[in-house]
């Protein structure tokens, strides 16, 4: 069966830390690729998303993620993470075929000490 | 705000009631997804709805039904209501454009109590 993995249940980072959270996914065709967050009380919010072309994509507050295909991967990351990105990071793919079928990981809560 | 609604925001049944939930999707959108998160759990999808039919399904039983009205708003009904049906609803809305690179924007979410 298809389903994404993050690697990590639960980050806990200083302010200025550097931050990468892993997603591997299992299948093998086209597919496309989200990072969603689910900040304190709030609602899930897209962060990035890949469709085609340039691996590497930019998303919002300073966010970046990259597609190796090779390694079935959409690794999440920021230089240098502040108080406020504490929340909940979810991975989530829609495989080629799946329609608008979101495949969800199971979540990374990343907590930033101020 | 991704311009998603769901009503009710709260609501607590016994096992075996019904219950219907309700999403207002995005303006300019024609698709609709429901998602169940279960606590500590990321999102498992639903259903789909797209132009009022069904377009897609997860591993749900049929007791888990939906409807997407001609305004594109949506309802998702559970009947036979079970104490595992306690969880984060959530409804997505995106636009379904031929060729996919459908951006699915979801909603705050109905939490459903089953005692």
């Amino acid at each position: 069966a298809q389903s994404v993995s993050q690697h990590n249940h639960h980050v806990i980072l200083s302010e200025a830390a550097s931050l990468e959270l892993g997603c591997n996914y299992s299948y093998g065709g086209t597919v496309n690729l989200f990072w969603y967050v689910q900040y304190p009380g709030q609602h899930l919010q897209l962060l990035l998303k890949y469709f085609s072309g340039d691996p590497l994509v930019k998303g919002i507050k300073g966010f970046e993620a990259e597609f190796i295909k090779s390694k079935f991967s959409f690794n999440l990351r920021k230089p240098s993470v502040q108080w406020s990105d504490t929340a909940e990071y979810f991975c989530a793919v829609i495989p080629g075929n799946q329609g608008g079928k979101l495949i969800f990981g199971q979540g990374t809560e990343l907590s930033v000490k101020p | 705000e991704t311009g998603v609604t769901q009503s009710p925001t709260h609501l607590i049944k016994t096992r075996g009631q019904q219950v219907t939930l309700r999403c207002s999707s995005q303006s300019g959108h024609n698709t609709v997804s429901w998602y169940q998160q279960a606590l500590g759990q990321g999102p498992q999808f639903i259903f789909q709805y797209y132009r009022e039919e069904e377009n897609g399904r997860g591993n749900f039983p049929p007791r888990f039904s939906g409807l997407q009205f001609p305004n594109y708003s949506s309802e998702l009904n559970v009947n036979a209501l079970e104490l595992d049906d306690s969880a984060l609803y959530l409804c997505a809305s995106s636009l379904n454009l031929a060729g996919g690179h459908e951006t699915q924007y979801f909603g705050p979410g109905t939490r459903l109590l089953v005692l």
